[in-house]
Formats: structure tokens, C-alpha cells, sequence
């Protein structure tokens, strides 16, 4: 069974610009969570969907957004993008809850 | 806030030694406590988690203690290995869905 797949594994854009990640669960998981994760903030909970609707919201500002599409694959959009955004952003999937498995992640650089 | 407190932040172990990292929360709303394993480089993997309802989980090498009354829950490992080598992160979750809340990490050094 494959796991999580992230898409790019690596990205560099330059402050200002806007970024899509994306996420594909294991098949048959319904829920899709994003993290943020910083060697200072450490792991930061971004959102989740679940069956295409956002179940729960982080406390990030509204240019970090999200979606689900009807084959559970799910996108984060972050716009205007600013240095202190640069991270790896973690996907993870799951059932419906608990038991989250994560993706290798993406390892977003901002210059 | 930190909603979820670890320690220690970095761990020294033989090789054969018993590792042990403590995490403690104040939200009663937590419903289910994983423990990841990150490797540099890779996502946190999943390890072992208990639910408040059972006070001890073992798979393996790995145990979860749990205590509700203190809010306070550890990850023992036995007979730990260099390969065991890696962050471990504590983690909880109201049962509304999948938002984890995180320790801060501990780094953990086994030592041949």
C-alpha cells in the first residue's frame, strides 16, 4: 500500500510570490491534515479536511489555504509569500481520525 | 501556549539502556496520544498512541504510560539501539478530528 505522497519535495520562490503543495493520502483515507514545522515553532497545525470540507482550522493568517478534492488529494495554497514562511510542510492522512500518517513533506525556501 | 509540554529536550543513552521522554497537557478534551518518530530529512512516523481509557500500552520495545489524574504521559523504550536514534515528538487530539497538538521534540542519542 503506498503512504503519503507530497508534491514538490523541494521549492524555493521569492518573497511575494504564491505556492501550491500537494498532498496525496493512502488510498481509502478520508482526512488530510497540514503542518508546519520549524526548528523554532516546531510542528504547527495548519488544517484539515475532511471528505472535501475543512474540519478544523490552526490559528495561521488567511493567506495559508486549503482544499480537498473529491479523490481525498488535497492542496495548500500559501500567497505573499514572507521569509518566516520557509519550512518543511507536512501532510498526513488518515481514516477519519486518529491513527495520522505523514508524508516525507515539502521543504518550501523563501528568498 | 505550548498545549503540550516535553522533556527532555535532548537524551544520552547506551546502547541496552532504558530511554525515557515525558510529555504532560492541561487540556481534558485530549482523546488520543500518538508518539512519532522523525529521522532527518523524513516525516514523523508514527509509533505507538494510547487512549485515556487504558494506563499502560506496549508494542515491542516501545511503552506509552498514561496517567489521567496528572495529565502526564512517557515513552519508555527498552533496550535501545543506535537505530533508535532520531527525534521523538509526543503529540495529542480532541477527538473533533485529526489537530495534533506537539511537544517541542526530543533529540535522542544511542550510543554504541
Amino acid at each position: 500500500k503506498a503512504g503519503v505522497t507530497q508534491t514538490p519535495r523541494y521549492l524555493i520562490k521569492t518573497r511575494g510570490q504564491q505556492v501550491t503543495l500537494s498532498c496525496s493520502p493512502i488510498s481509502g483515507h478520508r482526512s488530510v491534515s497540514w503542518y508546519q514545522q520549524t526548528p523554532g515553532q516546531g510542528l504547527q497545525f495548519l488544517f484539515e479536511y475532511f471528505s472535501e470540507t475543512q474540519r478544523n482550522k490552526g490559528n495561521f493568517p488567511g493567506r495559508f489555504s486549503g482544499r480537498q478534492f473529491s479523490n481525498s488529494r488535497s492542496e495548500m495554497n500559501v500567497s505573499t509569500l514572507e521569509l518566516g514562511d520557509s519550512a518543511l510542510y507536512l501532510c498526513a492522512s488518515s481514516l477519519g481520525w486518529a491513527e495520522a500518517f505523514f508524508g516525507q513533506g515539502t521543504r518550501l525556501t523563501v528568498v | 501556549q505550548q498545549q503540550v509540554k516535553q522533556s527532555p529536550q535532548s537524551l544520552i543513552v547506551q546502547k541496552g539502556g532504558i530511554s525515557i521522554i515525558n510529555c504532560a497537557y492541561e487540556n481534558t478534551a485530549f482523546d488520543y496520544f500518538p508518539w512519532y518518530q522523525q529521522f532527518p530529512g523524513k516525516g514523523p512516523a508514527l509509533l505507538i498512541a494510547i487512549r485515556p481509557d487504558v494506563s499502560e500500552k506496549k508494542e515491542g520495545r516501545f511503552t506509552i504510560s498514561f496517567n489521567k489524574s496528572a495529565k502526564q504521559f512517557s515513552l519508555h523504550i527498552m533496550d535501545s539501539q543506535p537505530g533508535d536514534s532520531a527525534t521523538y515528538f509526543c503529540a495529542a487530539s480532541p477527538n473533533t478530528g485529526n489537530q495534533f497538538y506537539f511537544g517541542t521534540g526530543t533529540s535522542l542519542t544511542v550510543i554504541p
